[in-house]
């Protein structure tokens, strides 16, 4: 079975643009979380979607946002870059059945994204 | 914040068993630990979790104390390829309404497994 997938792997961006990073997670897992990784705050929490709603969201500022499509792919956008968004950010899938057991969560490789 | 608290750093020999330690006193009754590990620049690995009974799988064995405050996880034969940030989470278990895909990552500790 294929693991979580993001594309692009690297962005190089200019402060004030925007950038949008994509995840397929693993086939049939209905969640998808995205954190961002820096080395001063270590791995932060973004924001959760499960069947195309947003279930829960860190403690980021609203140009972060994104979506969740019904094939369970899902995309995140950060609007008006600046030069602390320079980050890992990872996306995580799980399969997540509705009232079962809360399955692990399978992590892809991340998108290096770097504001200049 | 996290829950849990480890240490900064570890080292392990090559071939030993390597015993991370994770302290999480508040830990709430329907919360179980959850340990996943980073290989440099790479997304974390899930290792292993537990809510009170000891566990193991191929990769390592958890170890949760009686009271469940603390827990270890053991590397029976740590290899070089297992040096890494190793991440102890505690989360609630079950999904439902107001739980969700959400890991609350600490600092981890490094290890460095060594020749």
């Amino acid at each position: 079975k294929a693991g979580v997938t993001q594309t692009p792997r690297y962005l190089i961006k200019t402060r004030g643009q925007q950038v949008t990073l994509s995840c397929s997670p693993i086939s049939g897992h209905r969640s998808v979380s995205w954190y961002q990784q820096t080395p001063g705050q270590g791995l932060q929490f973004l924001f959760e979607y499960f069947s195309e709603t947003q279930r829960n969201k860190g403690n980021f500022p609203g140009r972060f946002s994104g979506r969740q499509f019904s094939n369970s792919r899902s995309e995140m956008n950060v609007s008006t870059l600046e030069l602390g968004d320079s980050a890992l950010y990872l996306c995580a899938s799980s399969l997540a059945s509705s009232g079962g057991f809360n399955n692990e969560q399978f992590f892809g490789p991340g998108t290096r994204l770097t504001v200049l | 914040d996290a829950k849990t608290t480890q240490p900064t750093s570890m080292d392990c020999a090559e071939g030993r068993a390597a015993n991370l330690p994770c302290n999480h006193s508040t830990i709430s009754g329907n919360e179980y630990v959850y340990w996943y590990r980073q290989i440099h620049s790479q997304g974390p690995q899930y290792i292993i979790h537990g809510l009170k009974n000891n566990e193991t799988n191929e990769m390592a064995s958890l170890i949760i104390t009686e009271d469940r405050k603390s827990s270890t996880l053991i590397l029976p034969h740590a290899t070089l390829r297992d040096t890494a940030v190793y991440y102890c989470i505690v989360r609630v278990g079950q999904y439902g309404s107001g739980n969700t895909g959400k890991l609350i990552f600490g600092q981890g500790t490094t290890l460095q497994v060594k020749p």
